[in-house]
C-alpha cells in the first residue's frame, strides 16, 4: 500500500517557465512533508519542508503547498532552470522520524 | 562540512555470495539510518541507529541481513546471502536525531546480484 503518491513519473518544462510537481498521501497522521532532490550517482539532498500547521512554505524560487483536505501537495519552481533538472522526491512523516517516500519524478528542464 | 561517505560506490556480485556495506556518518551526528531504494521507487527505511543502538530495525530482513555501529560513528550493512531480488541501491543517511529533522544521505552504494 504506497502511502505516498507521485503519480506523474516524468514532467519537461521550459526554462524560465514553472515546474509543478505533484504528490499525494493517504495517511491523515502525516503531518510533516518534505521535498528531496536526487542528482544521478548521488544521493537524495534535501530541499524545502512544510508542517502540517502550515499550507504553504517558500524558500526563493521554491514553493510547497500543502492542500490537507485533499491530501495533496505541490513543490512549485519558479523560474525552472537547467540545474533543476533532477528526480525529486516527496517524503512524509507522522510525528516520527520515519519518513515515507514517494517513488519520484523526474524533471527535465530544457534550455 | 564532509557529507556522509559511503563504500564501495559499485559492487556487484553472484547470488549467494556475502557483501558488506560501509558508512560514515556527517560529524557529530548521532542519528544513522540505512535505506534500500529498488529502481523506480523512493527509499525506505531498513534500520535506525541512536548512537551504538539499533532503536528501529522493524524493516530489516533479519533473516540474511545484519547491521552493526559499534562505536556509535560507522556503521556497516552486511548481506549473506544475497538473492537477486536485493539488487538496489543501499543508502545511509545521518542527523542529529529527533523528530522533522533534515536527514543527510550519502550518495549510495548500487549492488547488483547475478
Amino acid at each position: 500500500d504506497q502511502q505516498v503518491k507521485q503519480n506523474s513519473p516524468s514532467l519537461s518544462v521550459q526554462e524560465g517557465r514553472i515546474s509543478i510537481l505533484n504528490c499525494d498521501y493517504t495517511n491523515s497522521m502525516f503531518d510533516y512533508f518534505l521535498w528531496y532532490k536526487k542528482y544521478p550517482a548521488e544521493g537524495p539532498t534535501f530541499l524545502i519542508s512544510i508542517s502540517s500547521i502550515k499550507d504553504k512554505n517558500e524558500d526563493g524560487r521554491f514553493t510547497v503547498f500543502l492542500n490537507k483536505s485533499a491530501k495533496h501537495l505541490s513543490l512549485h519552481i519558479v523560474p525552472s532552470q537547467p540545474g533543476d533538472s533532477a528526480v525529486y522526491f516527496c517524503a512524509a512523516s507522522g510525528g516520527t522520524y520515519k519518513y515515507i517516500f514517494g517513488t519520484g519524478t523526474r524533471l527535465k528542464v530544457l534550455a | 562540512e564532509a557529507g556522509v561517505v559511503q563504500s564501495p560506490r559499485y559492487k556487484i556480485i553472484e547470488k549467494k555470495q556475502p557483501v558488506a556495506f560501509w558508512c560514515n556518518p556527517i560529524s557529530g551526528h548521532n542519528t544513522l539510518y540505512w535505506y534500500r531504494q529498488n529502481l523506480g521507487q523512493g527509499p525506505e527505511l531498513l534500520i535506525r541507529y541512536e548512537n551504538e543502538e539499533a532503536v528501529d530495525d522493524s524493516q530489516l530482513p533479519k533473516d540474511r541481513f545484519s547491521a552493526e555501529r559499534l562505536k556509535g560513528v560507522d556503521s556497516t550493512l552486511k548481506i549473506q546471502p544475497a538473492e537477486l531480488g536485493d539488487s538496489a541501491v543501499y543508502l545511509c543517511a545521518s542527523g542529529t536525531g529527533g523528530n522533522y529533522n533534515e536527514q543527510f544521505f550519502g550518495p549510495g552504494t548500487r549492488l547488483t546480484v547475478l
